[in-house]
């Protein structure tokens, strides 16, 4: 089966905390790419990473940063010191080698409370 | 340079009309995608284009969808005759070649009254 799930149906917190937001993934592929998007108020839907399942390296990008774990199918994202234009519906997406088809998750509504 | 571009941004239709969705990729993008999250569900995909033909179109839902690309530039998407349960938000993205990341545009939402 090819899914990802995120559980974290909504998160609440107070600007300046740090958040993760979990992403579990499934395929049969050996070779796919995770993905996370970003869905700001104004409904965009804006690539924020991509990587790809050879790259374990976790990845930092300002406050953002990416920890992917094969061992259990894992690619969490955590905010650090959360601002309120942190505040989204985030999605994280599978795109398997076998074919060109994002499969996304469920997504999370973050909220960060001035 | 402009990103991906969808029109109209919002579409009201009653129930077996017709409705034309218009999708415009990054200039350059051979690529082209389209998605969509109906109410309460997850983003599906529906198909990928390469320039002008259909390399997927697994996800299309029925024979009441139907998508061009012609000329390779810009698609389109019309639902005819739209149901209820085609209400939703239309995504397209475009990417540079098919292993490269998909840029998404606005999205269109769709309802069907």
């Amino acid at each position: 089966a090819q899914k990802v799930t995120q559980a974290q149906t909504e998160i609440s917190v107070v600007e300046k905390e740090d958040v993760t937001l979990d992403c579990v993934y499934e395929t049969r592929d050996t070779t796919y790419y995770l993905f996370w998007y970003k869905q700001p108020p104004s409904g965009e839907l804006v690539f924020l990473i991509r990587r790809n399942s050879f790259d374990e390296q976790n990845e930092i990008s300002g406050r953002y940063s990416w920890n992917f774990q094969k061992s259990t199918s894992s690619f969490n994202f955590t905010i650090t010191a959360s601002q309120v234009v942190d505040s989204a519906v985030y999605f994280c997406a599978l795109r398997p080698d076998s074919n060109y088809q994002l499969i996304w998750g469920a997504g999370t509504k973050l909220i960060i409370k001035p | 340079e402009a990103g991906v571009t969808q029109f109209p941004s919002h579409s009201v239709i009653e129930k077996g009309q017709t409705v034309t969705l218009r999708c415009d990729p990054i200039s350059g993008h051979d690529n082209l995608y389209w998605y969509r999250r109906v109410m309460g569900k997850e983003i599906k995909f529906l198909l990928h284009f390469v320039k002008e033909s259909k390399q997927d179109e697994s996800g299309m839902p029925n024979n009441r969808f139907l998508a061009e690309r012609t000329g390779g530039t810009y698609s389109t998407l019309k639902v005819q005759p739209a149901e209820l349960e085609d209400s939703g938000v239309y995504f397209c993205a475009s990417s540079q070649t098919e292993m490269s990341e998909q840029y998404f545009g606005p999205g269109t939402r769709l309802t069907v009254t």
